[in-house]
């Protein structure tokens, strides 16, 4: 079963709109964390955002914000007033709780364009 | 933010020829370091745990003999792709943990084999 489902294969979004990425995961740890990369054409792994489980607060970043909804296992990633350069690969990632040897668990990714 | 390079960037070699990819921290000592592998438009794959001062750990379906992971030192890893194939073309990209809620990755290599 999948753990990390992004179920956006590809989105396009006009520029300066906001953005949500969708992402629901599935563990049965209590400890857990739950990131975002951004993953430009170049290739680079950007790290964006971070959510630990037992955060009570949603994660902000400047314009990035992460919607967690525990009970729902989503965690979805909001890019407020989207820009060009914005257009990248994103993916959701888990870490597990001990034991996880800091393995990270991955999404398939969702391709996003932003248009001028 | 933490650094992590890796060199080189991009690298083309004949098959039956081995390459050697090697993975930095540039300003934090990593005892783990992680290798990917990426295939186009395709999420990363792990492929191995590297371990400092100890072996490396591999996915389940990763060749130990065809990738060569050496973790020499806190801020060295290794991966050598030995008698590489065209099936071995890929991205293959390295990350480390800085502390817990933080893994940096470098800029990935992208090998061709002809």
């Amino acid at each position: 079963a999948q753990k990390i489902t992004q179920t956006q294969p590809g989105m396009f979004v006009q520029e300066k709109e906001a953005v949500t990425l969708d992402c629901t995961y599935d563990t049965s740890d209590q400890s857990y964390g739950l990131f975002w990369y951004k993953q430009p054409s170049s290739g680079e792994m950007i790290f964006l955002i971070y959510q630990g489980s037992y955060d009570e607060q949603n994660a902000t970043e400047g314009r990035y914000s992460l919607n967690f909804q525990k009970a729902r296992k989503s965690a979805n990633l909001v890019i407020s007033a989207s820009q060009l350069g914005d257009s990248a690969m994103y993916f959701c990632a888990m870490r597990e709780g001990p034991g996880s040897n800091y393995q990270l668990i991955w999404g398939a990714g969702t391709k996003l364009i932003i248009k001028p | 933010g933490a650094v992590v390079s890796q060199h080189p960037s991009w690298v083309i070699c004949k098959s039956g020829t081995s390459v050697k990819i090697e993975c930095r921290s540039l300003d934090f000592q990593a005892t783990t370091m992680f290798w990917y592998r990426q295939f186009p438009k395709q999420s990363l794959m792990l492929m191995a745990t590297s371990n400092e001062g100890s072996k490396a750990t591999y996915e389940q379906g990763v060749e130990k003999d065809k990738f060569l992971i050496n973790h020499a030192s806190l801020t060295l890893s290794t991966l050598t792709v030995t008698s590489a194939h065209p099936e071995d073309s890929s991205f293959y990209i390295c990350s480390a943990w800085t502390d817990y809620n933080e893994q940096f990755f470098g800029p990935g290599t992208r090998l061709t084999v002809l």
